[in-house]
């Protein structure tokens, strides 16, 4: 298996624009969680799905945020519109559905909003 | 809600020397708790996880942890260190009812040769 897949790996965007992360999980898991990591606040969960279902958005920062899961073997992060402060590294990492299992991270993509 | 305590941002230790990563929890119930590593511009890389049994994890790369509940801790430790081992170390816990796994804020471990 490719592992986690997440493109592009790195994105460049003047504020205000549109920006869409992708992240494809390991086959036949059914956890895909998605995560922002930053000098200042470490690795914050964004939002998390079980079975292409949102179970618990409270981390995504604000409007601008969204996420979906329209099957299981996809999911993308748009903001809109992006500021300055949304620059980090947005990991996506997926696991088997038990919560035993551990999650297996993609390479993450790295945004600047200039 | 679950959370997790890295208390220290940097751990320094000499190549050859024992090392320690510390870790505290807090969750609902019975945690599962997961120890990952993080290379410069990599993604994080699954170590250890302790789920029940045996308070002694072993692990990837020669790595070991111990889960102690009534301390609620889940320290990472290595008995020899390398200089290969230096990177930025995530402790995370999850609870027994599924809920999203959340991490510590990260300790980096460097180790000197």
């Amino acid at each position: 298996d490719a592992g986690v897949i997440q493109s592009p790996r790195h994105e460049v965007t003047e504020m205000g624009q549109e920006v869409t992360l992708r992240c494809k999980p390991i086959s036949g898991h059914n956890s895909l969680f998605w995560y922002r990591q930053t000098m200042m606040r470490g690795l914050e969960l964004l939002i998390y799905f079980n079975n292409n279902v949102p179970i618990d958005d409270s981390g995504m920062p604000e409007d601008r945020f969204s996420a979906k899961m329209p099957n299981a073997s996809f999911s993308t992060l748009k903001i809109q519109p992006s500021e300055p402060r949304d620059s980090a590294v947005y990991f996506c990492a997926s696991s088997l559905g038990m919560p035993n299992t551990e999650a297996f991270f993609g390479q993450g993509t790295r945004l600047t909003v200039v | 809600a679950q959370s997790v305590a890295q208390p220290e941002d940097q751990v320094n230790v000499a190549e050859g020397n024992p090392l320690t990563v510390k870790c505290t929890y807090s969750v609902s119930g019975n945690p599962y708790l997961f120890w990952y590593v993080q290379y410069p511009n990599r993604g994080l890389q699954f170590l250890l996880k302790y789920i029940t049994g045996d308070n002694l994890v072993k692990g990837s790369y020669g790595f070991e942890a111990e889960f102690n509940k009534s301390q609620t801790s889940f320290h990472l430790k290595k008995p020899s260190a390398l200089v290969s081992d230096s990177a930025l170390y995530f402790c995370a816990v999850r609870d027994q009812a599924g809920t999203a796994l959340i991490f510590g804020k990260g300790t980096t471990l460097s180790v000197s040769s």
